[in-house]
Protein backbone atom coordinates (compact mmCIF):
# COMPACT_ATOMS: atom_id res chain seq x y z
CA UNK A 1 0.00 0.00 0.00
CA UNK A 2 0.74 3.43 -0.56
CA UNK A 3 3.11 4.78 2.62
CA UNK A 4 4.44 7.81 3.56
CA UNK A 5 8.26 8.95 4.79
CA UNK A 6 8.58 11.61 6.83
CA UNK A 7 11.85 13.62 8.02
CA UNK A 8 13.47 14.61 10.11
CA UNK A 9 12.37 12.15 12.68
CA UNK A 10 13.09 14.89 15.54
CA UNK A 11 14.47 18.39 15.67
CA UNK A 12 15.47 19.96 18.57
CA UNK A 13 15.91 23.98 18.07
CA UNK A 14 16.23 27.33 19.81
CA UNK A 15 13.30 29.62 20.09
CA UNK A 16 13.13 31.64 17.81
CA UNK A 17 14.70 29.57 14.65
CA UNK A 18 12.68 28.27 11.72
CA UNK A 19 11.76 24.67 11.15
CA UNK A 20 10.91 22.68 7.94
CA UNK A 21 10.52 19.38 7.74
CA UNK A 22 8.68 17.12 4.80
CA UNK A 23 6.95 14.24 3.65
CA UNK A 24 7.84 11.99 0.48
CA UNK A 25 5.82 9.29 -1.03
CA UNK A 26 6.41 7.02 -4.13
CA UNK A 27 2.96 7.33 -5.07
CA UNK A 28 0.89 10.20 -5.25
CA UNK A 29 -1.38 11.70 -3.35
CA UNK A 30 -4.42 14.22 -4.47
CA UNK A 31 -4.82 16.00 -0.73
CA UNK A 32 -1.96 16.61 1.81
CA UNK A 33 -2.92 16.93 5.42
CA UNK A 34 -0.71 17.88 8.15
CA UNK A 35 -1.35 17.12 12.06
CA UNK A 36 -0.11 18.48 15.29
CA UNK A 37 -0.42 16.13 18.17
CA UNK A 38 0.47 17.20 21.87
CA UNK A 39 0.84 14.60 24.72
CA UNK A 40 -1.82 12.71 25.44
CA UNK A 41 -4.23 14.38 23.09
CA UNK A 42 -5.46 13.53 19.55
CA UNK A 43 -3.95 14.68 16.56
CA UNK A 44 -5.18 18.67 15.59
CA UNK A 45 -5.39 19.58 12.04
CA UNK A 46 -2.54 22.31 10.60
CA UNK A 47 -3.01 22.59 7.51
CA UNK A 48 -4.60 21.03 4.38
CA UNK A 49 -3.57 21.01 0.71
CA UNK A 50 -5.45 19.89 -2.07
CA UNK A 51 -4.19 21.37 -5.46
CA UNK A 52 -0.77 20.15 -6.70
CA UNK A 53 1.51 23.29 -6.24
CA UNK A 54 -0.80 24.93 -3.38
CA UNK A 55 0.70 27.15 -0.98
CA UNK A 56 -0.98 27.49 2.33
CA UNK A 57 -0.36 29.50 5.38
CA UNK A 58 -1.72 29.31 9.34
CA UNK A 59 -0.06 31.86 11.10
CA UNK A 60 3.10 30.89 11.88
CA UNK A 61 3.34 27.84 9.67
CA UNK A 62 3.18 27.29 5.54
CA UNK A 63 2.63 23.78 4.22
CA UNK A 64 3.38 23.40 0.32
CA UNK A 65 1.88 20.34 -1.88
CA UNK A 66 4.45 19.26 -4.55
CA UNK A 67 4.15 20.10 -7.75
CA UNK A 68 4.97 16.05 -8.54
CA UNK A 69 1.89 15.29 -6.32
CA UNK A 70 4.43 12.74 -4.11
CA UNK A 71 5.80 15.70 -1.20
CA UNK A 72 4.66 18.00 1.19
CA UNK A 73 6.43 20.47 3.31
CA UNK A 74 5.56 22.17 6.05
CA UNK A 75 7.70 25.22 7.77
CA UNK A 76 7.38 27.13 11.27
CA UNK A 77 8.73 30.41 11.21
CA UNK A 78 9.70 31.82 14.45
CA UNK A 79 9.13 28.91 16.70
CA UNK A 80 7.80 29.11 20.33
CA UNK A 81 7.61 26.46 23.08
CA UNK A 82 4.13 26.17 22.52
CA UNK A 83 5.28 24.29 18.98
CA UNK A 84 6.46 21.57 20.69
CA UNK A 85 4.86 18.55 20.10
CA UNK A 86 4.54 15.38 17.37
CA UNK A 87 3.94 16.91 13.54
CA UNK A 88 2.34 14.32 11.01
CA UNK A 89 1.70 14.39 7.38
CA UNK A 90 -1.50 12.34 5.99
CA UNK A 91 -3.51 12.05 3.10
CA UNK A 92 -5.93 9.37 1.82
CA UNK A 93 -4.83 6.94 -0.22
CA UNK A 94 -5.31 7.22 -3.92
CA UNK A 95 -7.57 3.91 -4.09
CA UNK A 96 -10.22 6.45 -2.41
CA UNK A 97 -11.62 6.54 1.25
CA UNK A 98 -10.92 9.80 2.13
CA UNK A 99 -11.87 9.03 5.76
CA UNK A 100 -9.09 6.36 5.97
CA UNK A 101 -5.95 8.16 6.35
CA UNK A 102 -2.21 7.34 5.84
CA UNK A 103 0.14 8.97 8.50
CA UNK A 104 3.74 9.25 8.51
CA UNK A 105 5.56 8.25 11.47
CA UNK A 106 6.04 11.98 12.49
CA UNK A 107 8.10 14.81 13.46
CA UNK A 108 9.28 15.41 17.07
CA UNK A 109 9.76 18.80 17.55
CA UNK A 110 11.90 20.37 20.45
CA UNK A 111 12.14 24.29 20.99
CA UNK A 112 14.81 24.78 23.75
CA UNK A 113 14.15 28.09 25.14
CA UNK B 1 -19.49 22.89 19.14
CA UNK B 2 -18.78 20.14 21.35
CA UNK B 3 -15.63 18.09 19.41
CA UNK B 4 -15.27 14.39 19.20
CA UNK B 5 -15.47 12.80 22.56
CA UNK B 6 -14.19 9.81 23.78
CA UNK B 7 -14.51 7.14 26.87
CA UNK B 8 -12.93 5.84 28.74
CA UNK B 9 -9.87 8.01 28.11
CA UNK B 10 -7.58 5.58 30.46
CA UNK B 11 -8.26 1.39 30.24
CA UNK B 12 -5.93 -1.59 32.00
CA UNK B 13 -6.90 -5.03 31.09
CA UNK B 14 -5.33 -8.03 31.75
CA UNK B 15 -4.71 -10.56 28.23
CA UNK B 16 -7.72 -12.55 27.28
CA UNK B 17 -10.26 -9.95 28.07
CA UNK B 18 -12.00 -8.03 26.02
CA UNK B 19 -12.37 -4.48 26.00
CA UNK B 20 -15.34 -2.14 24.42
CA UNK B 21 -14.52 1.72 23.03
CA UNK B 22 -16.43 4.60 22.88
CA UNK B 23 -17.08 7.73 20.68
CA UNK B 24 -19.19 10.21 20.29
CA UNK B 25 -18.91 12.49 16.85
CA UNK B 26 -18.74 16.06 16.46
CA UNK B 27 -22.53 17.14 15.85
CA UNK B 28 -24.23 16.60 12.88
CA UNK B 29 -21.23 14.09 11.56
CA UNK B 30 -22.24 10.75 10.22
CA UNK B 31 -18.60 9.69 9.31
CA UNK B 32 -16.70 8.46 12.26
CA UNK B 33 -13.10 6.47 11.56
CA UNK B 34 -11.46 4.19 14.14
CA UNK B 35 -7.00 4.25 14.71
CA UNK B 36 -4.60 2.42 16.07
CA UNK B 37 -1.13 4.54 17.04
CA UNK B 38 1.60 2.41 18.97
CA UNK B 39 5.08 3.83 18.93
CA UNK B 40 6.38 0.63 16.66
CA UNK B 41 3.76 1.39 14.21
CA UNK B 42 2.73 4.46 13.79
CA UNK B 43 -1.16 5.94 13.42
CA UNK B 44 -2.91 2.78 11.29
CA UNK B 45 -6.55 3.29 10.50
CA UNK B 46 -8.97 0.44 11.81
CA UNK B 47 -12.09 1.24 9.81
CA UNK B 48 -14.79 3.45 9.20
CA UNK B 49 -18.77 3.64 9.75
CA UNK B 50 -21.15 5.85 8.17
CA UNK B 51 -24.81 5.64 8.45
CA UNK B 52 -24.50 2.82 10.55
CA UNK B 53 -22.59 0.80 7.85
CA UNK B 54 -18.92 -0.51 7.53
CA UNK B 55 -17.42 1.33 4.89
CA UNK B 56 -13.83 0.45 5.14
CA UNK B 57 -11.74 -1.39 6.96
CA UNK B 58 -8.29 -1.66 7.64
CA UNK B 59 -5.87 -4.66 7.98
CA UNK B 60 -6.45 -5.69 11.74
CA UNK B 61 -7.81 -9.25 13.20
CA UNK B 62 -10.96 -9.93 13.13
CA UNK B 63 -10.68 -9.52 17.18
CA UNK B 64 -11.14 -5.53 16.54
CA UNK B 65 -14.53 -5.29 15.42
CA UNK B 66 -17.42 -2.40 15.79
CA UNK B 67 -20.16 -0.63 15.38
CA UNK B 68 -22.34 2.56 14.78
CA UNK B 69 -25.72 3.58 16.17
CA UNK B 70 -28.54 5.94 14.62
CA UNK B 71 -27.22 8.91 16.32
CA UNK B 72 -24.09 8.77 14.97
CA UNK B 73 -22.21 7.16 18.22
CA UNK B 74 -19.70 4.54 17.85
CA UNK B 75 -17.98 1.70 19.64
CA UNK B 76 -14.89 -0.20 18.70
CA UNK B 77 -14.21 -3.92 20.70
CA UNK B 78 -11.47 -5.72 21.21
CA UNK B 79 -11.95 -9.38 22.18
CA UNK B 80 -9.01 -11.16 23.32
CA UNK B 81 -6.96 -8.97 23.87
CA UNK B 82 -2.98 -9.43 23.59
CA UNK B 83 -0.21 -7.53 25.06
CA UNK B 84 0.27 -6.05 21.28
CA UNK B 85 -2.53 -4.18 21.87
CA UNK B 86 -1.92 -1.51 24.58
CA UNK B 87 -2.12 1.98 22.24
CA UNK B 88 -3.91 5.02 21.75
CA UNK B 89 -6.94 4.37 20.06
CA UNK B 90 -8.32 7.58 18.23
CA UNK B 91 -11.87 8.53 16.59
CA UNK B 92 -12.24 10.72 14.02
CA UNK B 93 -15.50 12.36 12.78
CA UNK B 94 -15.63 13.94 9.71
CA UNK B 95 -18.59 16.00 8.36
CA UNK B 96 -20.47 16.97 4.87
CA UNK B 97 -18.11 19.03 2.72
CA UNK B 98 -16.13 17.30 0.25
CA UNK B 99 -13.72 19.68 1.35
CA UNK B 100 -14.01 18.90 5.08
CA UNK B 101 -11.68 16.76 7.53
CA UNK B 102 -11.37 14.69 10.10
CA UNK B 103 -11.32 15.87 13.59
CA UNK B 104 -10.06 13.81 15.68
CA UNK B 105 -10.80 12.77 19.73
CA UNK B 106 -8.16 12.38 22.78
CA UNK B 107 -8.07 8.67 22.65
CA UNK B 108 -8.53 6.14 24.77
CA UNK B 109 -5.42 5.00 25.94
CA UNK B 110 -5.31 1.06 26.61
CA UNK B 111 -3.08 -1.16 28.85
CA UNK B 112 -2.91 -4.76 28.21
CA UNK B 113 -1.06 -6.30 31.03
Amino acid sequence: GQQLNQSPQSMFIQEGEDVSMNCTSSSIFNTWLWYKQDPGEGPVLLIALYKAGELTSNGRLTAQFGITRKDSFLNISASIPSDVGIYFCAGPPISGGYNKLIFGAGTRLAVHP
Amino acid sequence: KAGVTQTPRYLIKTRGQQVTLSCSPISGHRSVSWYQQTPGQGLQFLFEYFSETQRNKGNFPGRFSGRQFSNSRSEMNVSTLELGDSALYLCASRGWSSTDTQYFGPGTRLTVL
